[in-house]
């Protein structure tokens, strides 16, 4: 079964507006972390943000924001006043588990294209 | 964060041929990983290395076609091996800072072409 599911293919906004990005997971374990990159046309895998299975505040790293609904099983990207850098292709990943693991789960990935 | 180098960025290699990729690390790291991306596709881990032994493979990966060393915790290589033009991908490292999140990073990527 699919661990990350992502079901936005593509997105498209204007600048200086937000955009949300879906992502569910599903895991059995109580423990667990959720992670969001960014992929430019280059390939590098940027890190934008993270949040904790057990964090009770949703995070916020500048522009980005993590509205993580638990019992929805929901961990949504919102990113803020888009600027045209912020095209890319968009990864949410899971890491399940106690520590010692550390492999992360990928989804299939949304493509946002800012328009100016 | 940790910075993370790989050499090369790409490369075209002929079919039948190996190519190795290193990813060099600013500092020590517990946890090293080699992930695949086919084209248009998401991530797909490869190993984990581990420093001074083999690398623990994820199913439909053998040590035969990716051979990977880790001979210590700044340094690793992941050998491509009989290269086919169905392993065209971009190539992956990645590390483990140990810490709140113990947020994985990901190198620059190695983007491979086999022809």
């Amino acid at each position: 079964a699919q661990k990350i599911t992502q079901t936005q293919p593509g997105m498209f906004v204007q600048e200086k507006e937000a955009v949300t990005l879906d992502c569910t997971y599903d895991t059995s374990d109580q423990s667990y972390g959720l992670f969001w990159y960014k992929q430019p046309s280059s390939g590098e895998m940027i890190f934008l943000i993270y949040q904790g299975s057990y964090d009770e505040q949703n995070a916020t790293e500048g522009r980005y924001s993590l509205n993580f609904q638990k019992a929805r099983k929901s961990a949504n990207l919102v990113i803020s006043a888009s600027q045209l850098g912020d095209s890319a292709m968009y990864f949410c990943a899971m890491r399940e588990g106690v520590k010692g693991d550390y492999k992360l789960s990928f989804g299939a990935g949304t493509t946002v294209t800012v328009r100016a | 964060s940790a910075v993370i180098s790989q050499k090369p960025s790409r490369d075209i290699c002929q079919r039948g041929t190996s190519l190795t990729i290193q990813c060099q690390v600013d500092s020590q790291v517990t946890m090293m990983f080699w992930y695949r991306q086919q084209p248009g596709q998401s991530l797909t881990l490869i190993a984990t290395a581990n420093q001074g032994s083999e690398a623990t493979y994820e199913s439909g990966f053998v040590i035969d076609k990716f051979p990977i060393s880790r001979p210590n915790l700044t340094f690793s290589t992941l050998t491509v091996s009989n290269m086919s033009p169905e392993d065209s991908s971009i190539y992956l490292c990645s590390v483990v800072k140990v810490g709140r999140s113990d947020t994985q990073y990901f190198g620059p990527g190695t983007r491979l072409t086999v022809l």
